[in-house]
């Protein structure tokens, strides 16, 4: 099973700020990771595939890069609505299954 | 537009069964991957299923294989899971998610229910 390692756990910053988030992966999964948004009692939102592709709808402040087993998520200026928990996902061995990083929580500062 | 709609969802007692049911709108169902996502309170996100579109392949994470059954109807655009032998540490809000951004695609988690809860307590 391929293991996504996220950090930090949290992340405190002020709107306007930049914020890193990174996912290790456990083994190489080439480009096959996705990033998603979760606020509170809402289902996850999709926001990067293949490492670096923005979904449907997604503002440009959001970008992702790296591959093999190192990836980050960037939000290069923080708004309201960007503090949230963000989770990645590996599709790379899928079938059989897929796997998700522990989640990163960004809150105001 | 893709919207999945979950029901099915509530209260019932350990060892108890429950059946989920997702009804899919706005996408050729019957040309996706779909998949069970759940999540316990205030923890992280479980995959837990998935089946093909065609019902010819279907996968189950180690937690609930030989519990859970994943089924799908593509004429009635449903997806279902079928829960038995339920435990306290199933309780979660359970997600219904298409896969793939384009038919028979196997890339990320593309679009998801708004999720049903799912309480196991005596």
């Amino acid at each position: 099973e391929i293991i996504l390692t996220q950090s930090p756990a949290t992340l405190s910053l002020s709107p306007g700020e930049r914020a890193s988030l990174s996912c290790r992966a456990s083994q190489n999964i080439v480009r096959n990771l996705a990033w998603f948004q979760q606020k509170p009692g809402q289902a996850p939102r999709l926001l990067i595939y293949g490492a670096s592709t923005r979904a449907t709808g997604v503002p440009p402040r959001f970008s992702g890069s790296g591959s093999d087993t190192e990836f980050t998520l960037t939000i290069s200026s923080l708004q309201s609505e960007d503090f949230a928990i963000y989770y990645c996902q590996q599709y790379n061995n899928w079938p059989p299954g897929r796997t998700f990083g522990q989640g990163t929580k960004v809150e105001i500062k | 537009q893709v919207q999945l709609v979950e029901s099915g969802g509530g209260l019932v007692k350990p060892g108890g069964s429950l059946r989920l049911s997702c009804a899919a709108s706005g996408f050729v169902f019957s040309d996706f991957y779909m998949s069970w996502i759940r999540q316990a309170p205030g923890k992280g996100l479980e995959w837990l299923a998935y089946v093909s579109p065609g019902s010819h392949t279907i996968y189950y994470v180690d937690s609930v294989r030989g519990r859970f059954t994943i089924s799908r109807d593509n004429a009635k655009e449903s997806l279902y899971l079928q829960m038995d032998s339920l435990s306290a540490e199933d309780t979660a809000v359970y997600y219904c998610v298409r896969e793939g951004l384009y038919s028979y695609d196997t890339s990320a988690s593309v679009h998801w229910g708004q999720g049903t809860l799912v309480a196991v307590s005596s």
